[in-house]
């Protein structure tokens, strides 16, 4: 059963930072490209990032660029989110998402809760 | 402001067929696969349709997507109140993926 659980989330301070982890299970993490999603309160979906199958293709939103780090470690079964610099519109549920070879977003973890705030 | 527009909310009644519109530009789903997710309340993000009009095993055929040019659209046939829920549209956008801002689904 292919399983995501991010982790990591918490309050956080504005100009602070916080690294987001998702572990993988049920599936060959090395083959997948990934991506992070995330969504404010009471909003919609926003992608944020997303990392090729060998971490060598990476690309970012607009609003995270020059703040967020995404990175993966094959070895672990793992995919991450450096948050730097947080301000408070990034308080979000942070979602990680699985794209297959056919489909974009197959499989979501549970998410994890990200609040900036002071 | 999303790239791709969703009408904000849509309704109808148990055995119904709603239809869902997600409206983009060439950049996007005039020129990629569209997905639609499937967002329960208080639960993280389902993939509904792939490339445009495909359903993943377990995906009742009540659902269908179809595209034509820079539109797309959700299906729903024989709502059920268990339909109750928001959808996205989504596709890339050159190196960007793009959501819709999401459609709220009432079952009256």
């Amino acid at each position: 059963e292919v399983q995501l659980v991010e982790s990591g989330g918490g309050l956080v301070q504005p100009g602070g930072s916080l690294r987001l982890s998702c572990a993988a299970s049920g599936f060959t993490f090395s083959s997948y490209e990934m991506n992070w999603v995330r969504q404010a309160p009471g909003k919609g979906l926003e992608w944020v990032s997303y990392i090729s199958s060998s971490g060598s293709t990476i690309y970012y939103a607009d609003s995270v660029k020059g703040r967020f780090t995404i990175s993966r470690d094959n070895a672990k079964n793992s995919l991450y989110l450096q948050m730097n610099s947080l301000r408070a519109e990034d308080t979000a549920v942070y979602y990680c998402a699985r794209d297959s070879v056919t489909a974009s977003g197959d499989y979501w973890g549970q998410g994890t809760l990200v609040t900036v705030s002071s | 402001q999303s790239v791709l527009t969703q009408p904000p909310s849509a309704s109808g009644t148990p055995g119904q067929r709603v239809t869902i519109s997600c409206s983009g530009s060439s950049s996007n789903i005039g020129s990629n696969y569209v997905y639609w997710y499937q967002q329960l309340p208080g639960t993280a993000p389902k993939l509904l349709i792939y490339r445009n009009n495909q359903r993943p095993s377990g995906v009742p055929d009540r659902f269908s997507g179809s595209k034509s040019g820079t539109s797309a659209s959700l299906a729903i046939s024989g709502l059920r109140s268990e339909d109750e829920a928001d959808y996205y549209c989504a596709a890339w956008d050159d190196s960007l993926r793009v959501f819709g801002g999401g459609t709220k689904l009432t079952v009256l």
